[in-house]
């Protein structure tokens, strides 16, 4: 069953803009996760959140995690055309199996 | 780039034929999966394996099944494919890192169509 599920389903910026995109889940996890696939591509790790952290920075990325409402944020920060791509949340129960939402698609217009 | 391969990377077949859509990777990990994905939906989990001679079942059912013989290969094989099992399969790997969270690294994937 579906444990991520992000929000919006798509979004379409202009370039040097920022993106943000939403993660909800439903059970306690051990850590939370951000991959990106490009079209027709496997997913890419992009940053992990663990449950006691609220915020963390990669580059142009920031994550946030509020585990009291079980939703986890992703924004990027002057985006690029080369940001154009689906973004997925995955929740890590501790399990060894990583549970994907549907992604929020993204497009950068130049 | 990662070092965990697919191929073939597209697949067209007729209906009632067998496949095996292969999944390689040189990193040693321990941990494999096979993910099914169409499009705008979410990734569903259909086959794990945690080391050699280890596989399981995910959470979406599949008539796939898999083996594990050796920690670098986690073929995924279709008995006799249908149109239903038209979709875009996704293989990773993982190794627990600090304080055990499990990054996955995934393959290019492999599209198949079954006509």
């Amino acid at each position: 069953s579906q444990q991520g599920e992000e929000d919006p389903q798509a979004l379409s910026i202009q370039e040097g803009e920022n993106a943000t995109m939403n993660c909800s889940y439903k059970t306690s996890i051990n850590n939370l996760q951000w991959y990106r696939q490009n079209s027709g591509r496997g997913l890419v790790h992009l940053i992990l959140i663990r449950s006691n952290e609220r915020e963390k920075h990669s580059g142009r990325l920031r994550v946030t995690l509020d585990t009291s409402k079980k939703s986890s944020s992703l924004l990027i920060t002057a985006s690029r055309a080369a940001d154009t791509a689906s973004y997925f949340c995955a929740t890590d129960g501790n399990d060894y199996k990583l549970s994907f939402g549907a992604g929020t698609t993204v497009t950068v217009r130049a | 780039e990662a070092d965990i391969y697919q191929t073939p990377r597209y697949l067209v077949i007729g209906t009632g034929k067998k496949i095996t859509l292969e999944c390689s990777q040189t990193m040693g990990h321990d941990k494999m999966y096979w993910y099914q994905q169409d499009p705008g939906m979410e990734l569903h989990l259909i086959h794990y394996s945690y080391g050699v001679n280890s596989t399981e079942k995910g959470d979406l059912s599949s008539e796939s099944t898999v083996s594990r013989i050796r920690t670098e290969h986690f073929p995924l094989t279709l008995e006799s494919a249908r149109p239903s099992h038209t979709s875009q399969y996704l293989c990773a790997s993982s190794e627990s890192g600090v304080r055990g969270a499990n990054v996955l690294t995934f393959g290019a994937g492999s599209r198949l169509t079954v006509l």
